[in-house]
Parts: structure tokens; C-alpha cells; sequence
């Protein structure tokens, strides 16, 4: 059971070029997020789907679009990268069930392991 | 606007004492506050959930409490051990929430 996968771990690009960062899911959560985290900043909503075929911006939309594939897949894409957008990015599912300790149905989100992404 | 505020500075404390973690929210009326933990290099990971009619939440050495007068929840480790050492994140939840916004996070270190 991998529960959230995200690809790549790390990329550098240079200012200007554009890429795709991916996020899989095999919970069956319906919804999907995108964040980044900066040091002093937290992490920071950028975009998020709640349901295959809806999505929504958050606090910090600017440069980026996204793609709710499937249910199980939700896309980042970079189009035209700026030093700005160095950050780590971090993937992140929505649903109900069982996460141990006595908790069901929750709400919480579990999250993937993050992709390192700099811009020279 | 929205705000959720968690101590920036790193907590240091012994091992063995027990660490108090505080995140205050304004401009939110939360149905849950979340805490989850984070490690360096990772994601975080969801450590307990509080609803606004509970005024404390238990979990082995952990301990929510939630004051909705006060828009505070305090986040406790009890007999801390230098594995608690972590970034800890507050998260409250509207009802019908899409929208999952964080604190900063406060950084916990604990010596042997």
C-alpha cells in the first residue's frame, strides 16, 4: 500500500523552461492537493480538487495549472518556471477511513513524501 | 484575514519534561483543529484531530485541548523523548472544509 506517491523527488530547471510534477494515489480519497512549503512560510495551498473533474485555486495559484487526471492522479504543471518557485512541493489526499489510533472518517489528509524542485 | 499563528522559535526542552506547543487562529471559527507532525525531509503526518465541543483530546502521551473563547489549541508531549523531536503543524478546519490551511509550524527539540 504506497498511499501517495509523488514523482519526481527532485528537479532542477533553469528559469523558463516548464515541467510537470505528478501525484498518485491508491487510497480512493476523492480529494487531491498541492502545496509548497518555503522555510519561515509553512506550507502553502496551491491548488486542489475535490472530486475527479473539479478543481480549485488556493492561496497561491500564480504560475502554476493543474489536471485532475483520474481519481487517482493529480498533476502540477509548471509552465514557464521562475526562481521564485523553488520550493519543495508536497502532494496530498482528503477521505475517510481508518487511520489508526482510533480514528475514522477524519478528514485528515495524509500526504506524499515531497518533490525538491529548484530554478537557477 | 485568516490568520493561524505558531511560535516560530524552536522549543528546547530535556527529555523526560513535557512540551507545550501553541497555535492561536483568528478571523476562523473552527468545527476541528488538526496537529500533525513533520520530519525533516518528509511530509507530515496527521497526529490528532479535536472538535470544537471537546476541550481535551488524548492520545498515548499526547494532548490536545481546544479553547474556542480563547481561538487557541495547546498541543502537549508528556515525558518527552528526543524521538519527539520535529516540526509540529496546527491546521484548523472549518465544517464542509476543502480548503486545509496551516500554521507555520513550531520546531520541538528534545536533548537527552
Amino acid at each position: 500500500n504506497a498511499g501517495v506517491t509523488q514523482t519526481p523527488k527532485f528537479q532542477v530547471l533553469k528559469t523558463g523552461q516548464s515541467m510537470t510534477l505528478q501525484c498518485a494515489q491508491d487510497m480512493n480519497h476523492n480529494s487531491m492537493y498541492w502545496y509548497r512549503q518555503d522555510p519561515g512560510m509553512g506550507l502553502r495551498l496551491i491548488y486542489y480538487s475535490a472530486s475527479e473533474g473539479t478543481t480549485d485555486k488556493g492561496e497561491v495559484p500564480n504560475g502554476y495549472n493543474v489536471s485532475r487526471l483520474n481519481k487517482r492522479e493529480f498533476s502540477l504543471r509548471l509552465e514557464s518556471a521562475a526562481p521564485s518557485q523553488t520550493s519543495v512541493y508536497f502532494c496530498a489526499t482528503r477521505g475517510t477511513g481508518d487511520l489508526g489510533g482510533g480514528f475514522s472518517g477524519a478528514n485528515v489528509l495524509t500526504f506524499g513524501a515531497g518533490s525538491r524542485l529548484t530554478v537557477l | 484575514s485568516q490568520k493561524i499563528e505558531q511560535n516560530s522559535e524552536a522549543l528546547n526542552i530535556q527529555e523526560g519534561k513535557t512540551a507545550t506547543l501553541t497555535c492561536n487562529y483568528t478571523n476562523y471559527s473552527p468545527a476541528y483543529l488538526q496537529w500533525y507532525r513533520q520530519d525533516p525531509g518528509r511530509g507530515p503526518v496527521f497526529l490528532l484531530l479535536i472538535r470544537e465541543n471537546e476541550k481535551e483530546k488524548r492520545k498515548e502521551r499526547l494532548k490536545v485541548t481546544f479553547d474556542t473563547t480563547l481561538k487557541q489549541s495547546l498541543f502537549h508531549i508528556t515525558a518527552s523523548q528526543p524521538a519527539d523531536s520535529a516540526t509540529y503543524l496546527c491546521a484548523p478546519l472549518n465544517t464542509g472544509f476543502q480548503k486545509l490551511v496551516f500554521g507555520t509550524g513550531t520546531r520541538l527539540l528534545v536533548s537527552p
